[in-house]
């Protein structure tokens, strides 16, 4: 199976700040990536498709880029709502695999 | 509104079954492939197992093949997934996902369910 690494596990900020998560693919997906955002006691929600693709609805400061194996999501301007866990999501096979999470607090 | 339903959660004994449902609406059940995905008490995600959108191909991962069994019901909009010799690693929240794009899989999960809760404890 492909290992999903994303770095940093814990990530501590403030409200204003540019925030960026990484994530790394054990081998090449192309660009078969997802990133989703998760509050607490809530669902998961898609926020990246195909490494750099918005989802409908998704605000604008959030962003994607990567391929092959080294993936990044970036946040312009953290607002009070962004305080969540991300997870990024390769689907480049049909066993699909999570990273372990990055926690984005305060 | 696209919505996605998760029904069949509960307590279970350890070797024990379950067998979880998943209902849509508010899109073309029959054109997508669906996923579960579960989430163990203060973990992350793991993808569990998914179905094309006809019922025709279905896929597992390592920790659950041989013992869980998704199949689903389009006339129903219901997808199902059958657990069977349940154990403590099994215990989580489940979702249901929905991928994004018609008749492809694998793909991003654009929507959720809300998660149905399997303890697995004698």
């Amino acid at each position: 199976d492909i290992q999903m690494t994303q770095s940093p596990s814990t990530l501590s900020a403030s409200v204003g700040d540019r925030v960026t998560i990484t994530c790394r693919a054990s081998q090449s997906i192309s660009d078969w990536l997802a990133w989703y955002q998760q509050r607490p006691g809530r669902a998961p929600e898609l926020l990246i498709y195909k490494a750099s693709n918005s989802q409908s609805g998704v605000p604008s400061r959030f962003s994607g880029s990567g391929s092959g194996t080294e993936f990044t999501l970036t946040i312009n301007s953290l607002q009070p709502e962004d305080f969540a866990t991300y997870y990024c999501q390769q689907y480049n096979t049909y066993s699909r695999t999570f990273g372990q999470g990055t926690k984005v607090e305060v | 509104e696209v919505q996605l339903l998760e029904s069949g959660g509960g307590l279970v004994q350890p070797g024990g079954s379950l067998r979880l449902s998943c209902t849509g609406s508010g899109f073309i059940f029959s054109n997508y492939a669906l996923s579960w995905v579960r989430q163990a008490p203060g973990r992350g995600l793991e993808w569990v197992s998914a179905i094309s959108a006809s019922g025709g191909d279905t896929f597992y991962a390592d920790s659950v093949q041989g013992r869980f069994s998704i199949s689903r019901e389009n006339s129903r909009n219901t997808v199902f997934l059958h657990m069977d010799n349940l154990g403590a690693e099994d215990a989580a929240v489940y979702y249901c996902a929905k991928v994004r794009v018609t008749f492809i899989d694998p793909d991003a999960f654009d929507v959720w369910g809300q998660g149905t809760m399997v303890t697995v404890s004698s």
